[in-house]
């Protein structure tokens, strides 16, 4: 069963203009959050993490995110994209009582000039 | 440089034949990963380990993949009589443990089998 959902495959998005992506999950135990970028044939690079506190987290490259323990949720925003934003975005889980991330699907953004 | 450094960086193989990946973790790390990413989805869990001992293997690890970490340093993933649907991406990441829940990636190995 899916427990990670990205709820757009793709996101085109005008340069300057600021973006959102949609990341829900499913679990029974607590969870540390993640999202990560991956550019072409390259591997994946960390944005951003939540563990505990303040359920709004700052990451590299302008994005943020906020935890959303009662929707399950853990979007991620930029207020002003780049050009160079244009990659593949997952958002991933750890549980508690597991050892290993489970991915989402991953949000392909594209962004115009 | 010392990140998570993955060999090779792109293998091309025919139907049948066995190859081998290699990756090197982060030095202090004790816990090494291996993923799977075919196109247009996210990486999947293949296997970890802690320190040498492979503490976990996902129902994707057939018979015909093996995974080692010898001296509990680098990692080695062997397929065996590879098949067409093994072409994918195979991603290598470290942690430490306990208290490290990011995981570190390397750039991957692309294989293609023909």
């Amino acid at each position: 069963a899916q427990s990670v959902t990205q709820l757009d495959s793709q996101v085109p998005v005008f340069e300057e203009a600021p973006v959102e992506l949609r990341c829900n999950y499913s679990s029974s135990v607590s969870v540390y959050l993640f999202w990560y970028v991956q550019y072409p044939n390259q591997g994946l690079q960390l944005l951003l993490k939540y563990l505990s506190g303040s359920t709004l987290v700052k990451g590299i490259n302008g994005f943020e995110a906020e935890f959303n323990k009662s929707q399950t949720s853990f979007h991620l925003r930029k207020p002003s994209v780049h050009i160079s934003d244009t990659a593949e975005y997952f958002c991933a889980v750890f549980r508690s009582n597991d050892y290993k991330l489970s991915f989402g699907a991953g949000t392909t953004v594209t962004v115009r000039a | 440089d010392t990140g998570v450094s993955q060999d090779p960086r792109h293998k091309i193989t025919k139907r049948g034949q066995n190859v081998t990946f290699r990756c090197d973790p982060i030095s202090e790390h004790n816990r090494l990963y291996w993923y799977r990413q075919t196109l247009g989805q996210g990486p999947e869990f293949l296997t970890y380990f802690q320190n040498e001992a492979q503490l976990e293997k996902s129902r994707l690890l057939s018979n015909r993949f093996s995974a080692e970490r010898p001296k509990g340093s680098f990692s080695t993933l062997e397929i065996q009589r590879t098949e067409q649907g093994d072409s994918a991406m195979y991603l290598c990441a470290s942690s430490y443990a306990p208290g490290g829940n990011e995981q570190f990636f390397g750039p991957g190995t692309r294989l293609t089998v023909l």
